[in-house]
């Protein structure tokens, strides 16, 4: 069964520092999301991506945050100087068509962010 | 108000128990809706969609009534694997697109 796959899925990092995590989406979809969860917390939604653009942001996803489709099938999210608040589960999810369509997203299995 | 609002449980029952969770949503924009499946510290995994006419997949029913802004799903017969915390989302079309918005979930726990 095709699956979104991430990297790391632990990763530990110092405050202030860039944090890049890598997300592989499944081959034939087009729209490529990011969400969060903190711990204890609900999944919150970042952004989503389409044709090589943001289609949507949330308030969460400020100007240190930004995504890139670097090579046609990673999917990427930059932290650029991480807080101690952005330590939480941090999942890619990836659909055929938007999910507005009754669509199926598929997450990764997350990359868990320790800023420290 | 909570854009997707659900009871946190945790819903303690006994194999084989029946057991239904409620959701509410406040914006009537929505559009589609979802039942997510989310064990401890894994990725939310997609249970079954709902659609206005309600709809069932084996021992689960989702039902979803536009007018009230509230979805259900109901657990038959429950099994030891079914604990996990079930995600109440809803997809809610932007000026730039869609995003899924979570509940907080709903925990349960199956027990002998």
């Amino acid at each position: 069964e095709p699956e979104v796959t991430q990297t790391p899925s632990h990763q530990v990092t110092q405050m202030g520092q860039e944090v890049i995590l890598r997300c592989v989406p499944i081959s034939n979809h087009l729209y490529f999301y990011w969400y969060r969860q903190i711990l204890g917390q609900k999944v919150e939604f970042l952004v989503s991506f389409y044709n090589n653009e943001i289609s949507e942001k949330s308030e969460i996803f400020d100007d240190q945050f930004s995504v890139e489709r670097p090579d046609g099938s990673n999917f990427t999210l930059k932290i650029r100087s991480t807080k101690l608040e952005d330590s939480a589960m941090y999942f890619c999810a990836s659909s055929e068509v938007p999910t507005g369509q009754n669509t199926e997203a598929f997450f990764g299995q997350g990359t868990r962010l320790t800023v420290v | 108000r909570k854009e997707v609002e659900q009871d946190p449980g945790p819903f303690n029952v006994p194999e084989g128990a029946t057991v239904a969770f409620n959701c509410t949503y406040s914006n009537s924009a929505s559009q589609s809706f979802f039942w997510y499946r989310q064990d401890c510290r894994k990725e939310p995994k997609l249970l079954m969609s709902v659609y206005s006419s309600g709809n069932e997949d084996g021992r689960f029913t989702a039902q979803l009534n536009r007018a009230s802004q509230y979805i259900s799903l109901l657990i038959r017969d429950s099994k030891l694997s079914d604990s996990a915390t079930y995600l109440c989302v809803v997809n809610i079309l932007t000026g730039g697109g869609n995003k899924l918005t979570f509940g907080t979930g709903t925990q349960l726990k199956v027990e002998l």
